[in-house]
């Protein structure tokens, strides 16, 4: 079973800060995927990662997928109340003729201002 | 793009009724559905995966007699709660599997927040 363990679990920051929130497994992904969820909705796709090393940049958000495609890291500088949900890493496994996402165990993110 | 409509989004039910939440694909054919479950602050979980047309495949623990999928049409799959008790009030989500441009991706409802009295 391929698990996503997210780093920390919750974290309560100020306005402007700078936070990391790493996502770990021992299994390989093809690709991960970050997504930011507000309470009562859907989870919104923020970024795909595919190739290992690989930097993707959205606004104040960098992303990085390691080398070997086990791991990835979500970086937001000077965070901004706005910036508040739950982030989660997700990845596809592969069963059978379906590509199931797994979500990693999520990062709770609150911004004070 | 890519939109999945889920209904309702907030019901709420007697325990030992039943509930239906719907997901519908609007301008794309989902030959996947994918149901998750969501507690309170905690990660989605995955409960079955259907395909049109075919019997859902359940993950470990899921109770398939339960948690009813239907996938009749390429762009509906339902999902029925059972005979349902506090304990299973959460927040459902579907999500529709298919392919944007060249890649898998996945696209997400709403979400259904069901709580069970």
């Amino acid at each position: 079973t391929q698990l996503l363990e997210q780093s920390p679990q919750f974290l309560s920051i100020q306005e402007g800060e700078n936070l990391t929130v790493y996502c770990n497994s021992s299994s390989v992904f093809s690709s991960l995927q970050w997504y930011r969820q507000e309470p009562g909705e859907g989870p919104v796709l923020l970024v795909t990662v595919v190739t290992g090393g690989e930097v993707k940049k959205l606004k104040r958000l960098t992303f990085q997928f390691g080398d070997a495609r086990k791991d990835s890291s979500l970086h937001i500088t000077a965070a901004q109340p706005g910036d508040t949900g739950l982030y989660l890493c997700a990845g596809p496994t592969y069963g059978g003729a379906t590509n199931k996402l797994i979500f990693g165990t999520g990062t709770l993110l609150a911004v004070q201002p | 793009g890519a939109v999945v409509s889920q209904h309702p989004s907030r019901v709420i039910c007697k325990s030992g009724t039943s509930v239906k939440i719907e997901c519908r694909s609007l301008d794309f054919q989902a030959t996947t559905m994918f149901w998750y479950r969501q507690f309170p602050k905690q990660s989605l979980m995955l409960m079955a995966t259907s395909n049109e047309g075919s019997k859902a495949t359940y993950e470990q623990g899921v109770e398939k007699d339960k948690f009813l999928i239907n996938h009749a049409s390429l762009t509906l799959s339902t999902l029925t709660v059972t005979s349902a008790h506090p304990e299973d009030s959460s927040f459902y989500i579907c999500s529709a599997g298919t392919f944007i441009a060249l890649n898998y991706g996945y696209t997400f409802g709403s979400g259904t927040r069901l709580t069970v009295v």
